[in-house]
C-alpha cells in the first residue's frame, strides 16, 4: 500500500527566511501525482503546489517550490521569504491516476516575527 | 459557486445519537470525497462518489456510517449510534475526474460526549 511520511512534526522559521519541509512516499507505481496542502488553524485545506511524477522539472508557485527526487521517493517543499501568513499545518499527499489522495501526518510550521 | 460548502461547521452530540452532515461540492465537479481527520493526523479517506455512484469505501467506514449522493449533487454522511471515537473533523472535497487535486470544504467538527 502507498504511504506518505512526514518526519518533521513541527518546524519553525524566522520571517523572511527560507524553510524546507520534508516528505517521503512509498509506491510501486510510475505514474502518480504529489501535492502539498496548507491547512491554517480552523480553516480549510488549500492546495499549495502540485507535481506530476512524469515531469522532471520541479514545480514552482511564487515563493513555494519543490525538490522532487523520484528515485529517492522524496518530495520536499521549500518556502522562500517566509511570511506570518504561512503559519499552518502542511500536508504532503500522493495520488495515482485512479486512486484517492493519501496524506502524511503533517508538519506544523510556525513563523517567528 | 464559491467552493465546497459543509454544514454544520460544528456538531456536539451525545453518545448513541445519530448525526448527519451535508456537503455541497463545486457544481461542475463530478467527484466527491469524504475524509476524516483526527487531532494531529492527516486526513484519512472514507469514501468517494463519481456522480451518484459510490465507487469506493474505506474499511474505516464501519456499518454505522453511510453516505449518499442523490442525483450526483450534494452528499450526506450519516453516523448512527455515535461513539466517542467518532469525534473528529469530517472533511468533504470535490474534484473533476483525474488526479488534479481536490478542493476541500471547511469541514464539520464532530464532538461526541
Amino acid at each position: 500500500a502507498q504511504t506518505v511520511t512526514q518526519s518533521q512534526p513541527e518546524m519553525s522559521v524566522q520571517e523572511a527566511e527560507t524553510v524546507t519541509l520534508s516528505c517521503t512516499y512509498d509506491t510501486s507505481e510510475s505514474d502518480y501525482y504529489l501535492f502539498w496542502y496548507k491547512q491554517p488553524p480552523s480553516r480549510q485545506m488549500i492546495l499549495v503546489i502540485r507535481q506530476e511524477a512524469y515531469k522532471q522539472q520541479n514545480a514552482t508557485e511564487n515563493r513555494f517550490s519543490v525538490n522532487f527526487q523520484k528515485a529517492a521517493k522524496s518530495f520536499s517543499l521549500k518556502i522562500s521569504d517566509s511570511q506570518l501568513g504561512d503559519a499552518a499545518m502542511y500536508f504532503c499527499a500522493y495520488i495515482e491516476s485512479q486512486g484517492n489522495l493519501i496524506f502524511g501526518k503533517g508538519t506544523k510550521l510556525s513563523v517567528k516575527p | 459557486d464559491t467552493g465546497v460548502s459543509q454544514d454544520p461547521r460544528h456538531k456536539i452530540t451525545k453518545r448513541g445519537q445519530n448525526v448527519t452532515f451535508r456537503c455541497d461540492p463545486i457544481s461542475e465537479h463530478n467527484r466527491l470525497y469524504w475524509y476524516r481527520q483526527t487531532l494531529g493526523q492527516g486526513p484519512e479517506f472514507l469514501t468517494y462518489f463519481q456522480n451518484e455512484a459510490q465507487l469506493e469505501k474505506s474499511r474505516l467506514l464501519s456499518d454505522r456510517f453511510s453516505a449518499e449522493r442523490p442525483k450526483g449533487s450534494f452528499s450526506t454522511l450519516e453516523i448512527q449510534r455515535t461513539e466517542q471515537g467518532d469525534s473528529a473533523m469530517y472533511l468533504c472535497a470535490s474534484s473533476l475526474a483525474g488526479p488534479l487535486g481536490y478542493t476541500f470544504g471547511s469541514g464539520t467538527r464532530l464532538t461526541v460526549v
